[in-house]
């Protein structure tokens, strides 16, 4: 069965530095979603994207995020500087559309530690 | 912001009776709902779902129900399996106002004891 995959699945890093986390969505798939999960909270939307553009965004993702799809098969998330509060289960997910019954598939997730 | 409560942190059942796991909701523009299924150390995994248009909805031993008018959903395992012990979460979306980011609940830890 296809399924979303991201990598890596943990990531360490210091206050400041830049992250890069990728994912695969499912392959006929054409919407994509970051959410995150900080310890003990809720799973939050983060952004999603169609068509190489940005369809819907929370408070959350403000300018140090970004997201892109740099070839055919990747959808990757930026942190340009992360913050301690960065700390968070990363998953991402994908839809074949946007219908009313269209289901969100998601990936195992990537653990980000902010040191 | 609490748009979807999942009052019940944690739930217990035997084998093989049935697990109901609730779900209420404030948004009225909420039009789609679905239950995800999460192990440690995974994503979400998708469960089943309902439309707003509907008040039942059933896959094998997992049944969702819907009361729009109380704004609440049910999950329904039976019978309940050790393998069902999973976080569970509730999601609603509002995809009539071209919103399909979903909002989730805080979720269920269910045990099912053998």
């Amino acid at each position: 069965e296809p399924e979303v995959t991201q990598t890596p699945s943990h990531q360490v890093t210091q206050m400041g530095q830049e992250v890069i986390l990728r994912c695969v969505p499912i392959s006929n798939h054409l919407y994509f979603y970051w959410y995150r999960q900080i310890l003990g909270q809720k799973v939050e939307f983060l952004v999603s994207f169609y068509n190489n553009e940005i369809s819907e965004k929370s408070e959350i993702f403000d300018d140090q995020f970004s997201v892109e799809r740099p070839d055919g098969s990747n959808f990757t998330l930026k942190i340009r500087s992360t913050k301690l509060e960065d700390s968070a289960m990363y998953f991402c997910a994908s839809s074949e559309a946007l219908g009313l019954g269209e289901t969100q598939y998601f990936g195992p997730g990537t653990r980000l530690l902010v040191l | 912001d609490q748009q979807v409560k999942q009052n019940s942190p944690s739930l217990s059942v035997q084998e093989g009776r049935i697990s109901i796991l609730n779900c209420d909701y404030t948004n009225s523009m909420f039009d789609y709902f679905l239950w995800y299924k999460k192990y440690p150390a995974e994503g979400p995994t998708f469960l089943i779902s309902i439309s707003s248009i509907k008040d039942k909805n059933e896959d094998g031993r997992f049944t969702v129900f819907l009361n729009k008018s109380a704004k609440h959903l049910s999950l329904h395992i039976v019978p309940s399996q050790p393998g069902d012990s999973a976080v569970y979460f509730c999601a609603a979306r509002s995809s009539g106002a071209g919103s399909y980011q979903l909002t989730f609940g805080k979720g269920t830890k269910l045990s099912v004891i053998p």
